[in-house]
């Protein structure tokens, strides 16, 4: 069974680029969609984005002049850039695979990144 | 972008009751929607997709119906383990939103 991992700084600062990584273990990350949702705290999820056999990427409205997502098949990881963060981007980043762009059929854990000085 | 509300917000059972949550989107979605559970700390748990049909490995007594606007969760005979939080999620049209989730508490 597939597992995802998300990894990075817990801490941002303002201003900052904020970079994870999704390690997927037990499954190839070839013909997925591999998606990044966020949960501010006391608010509910939010799509950021996908990318799809390496150089397929769709991103939400919201967020695209600022987001990127990138996969690596060598190491089996999905990215996240999010530049020039502010304190809304204070959130639970979860990865989330999608055998369909649509849905999200396998999740991580999630971690915590929160923007302070 | 779609907007996605779910009633109730929360909810109150017991073991063995029969609970549902119900999902309305903004427009039409017709059956674009799909359920997750989430429970604190945990990785979320896709359940049911095209709002009917159960995700391998989840229990039968989750269900889902509805079509267009308006859709359903039901769990029937309450586990234990069914207590935690439950997001729907459009998946017609990007970007894809969720409802706000509703959290099912023991009574």
């Amino acid at each position: 069974q597939v597992q995802l991992q998300e990894s990075g700084p817990g801490l941002v600062k303002p201003s900052e680029t904020l970079s994870l990584t999704c390690t997927v273990s037990a499954g190839s990350i070839r013909s997925y969609y591999w998606s990044w949702i966020r949960q501010p705290p006391g608010k509910g999820l939010e799509w950021i984005g996908y990318v799809y056999n390496i150089a397929n990427t769709k991103y939400n409205p919201s967020l695209r002049s600022r987001v990127t997502i990138s996969a690596d098949t060598s190491r089996d990881q999905v990215s996240l850039r999010v530049t020039s963060v502010t304190a809304a981007d204070t959130a639970v980043y979860f990865c989330a695979r999608g055998f369909g762009d649509y849905l999200f059929d396998s999740w991580g854990r999630g971690t915590l990144v929160t923007v302070s000085s | 972008d779609i907007q996605m509300t779910q009633s109730p917000s929360s909810l109150s059972a017991s073991v063995g009751d029969r609970v549902t949550i119900t999902c309305r989107a903004s427009q039409r979605i017709t059956n674009f929607l799909n359920w997750y559970q989430h429970k604190p700390g945990k990785a979320p748990k896709f359940l049911i997709y095209a709002a009917s049909n159960l995700q391998s490995g989840v229990p039968s007594r989750f269900s889902g119906s509805g079509s267009g606007t308006d859709f359903t969760l039901t769990i029937s005979g309450l586990q234990p383990e069914d207590f935690a939080t439950y997001y729907c999620q459009q998946g017609y049209t990007s970007p894809y939103t969720f409802g706000q989730g509703t959290r099912l508490e023991i009574k």
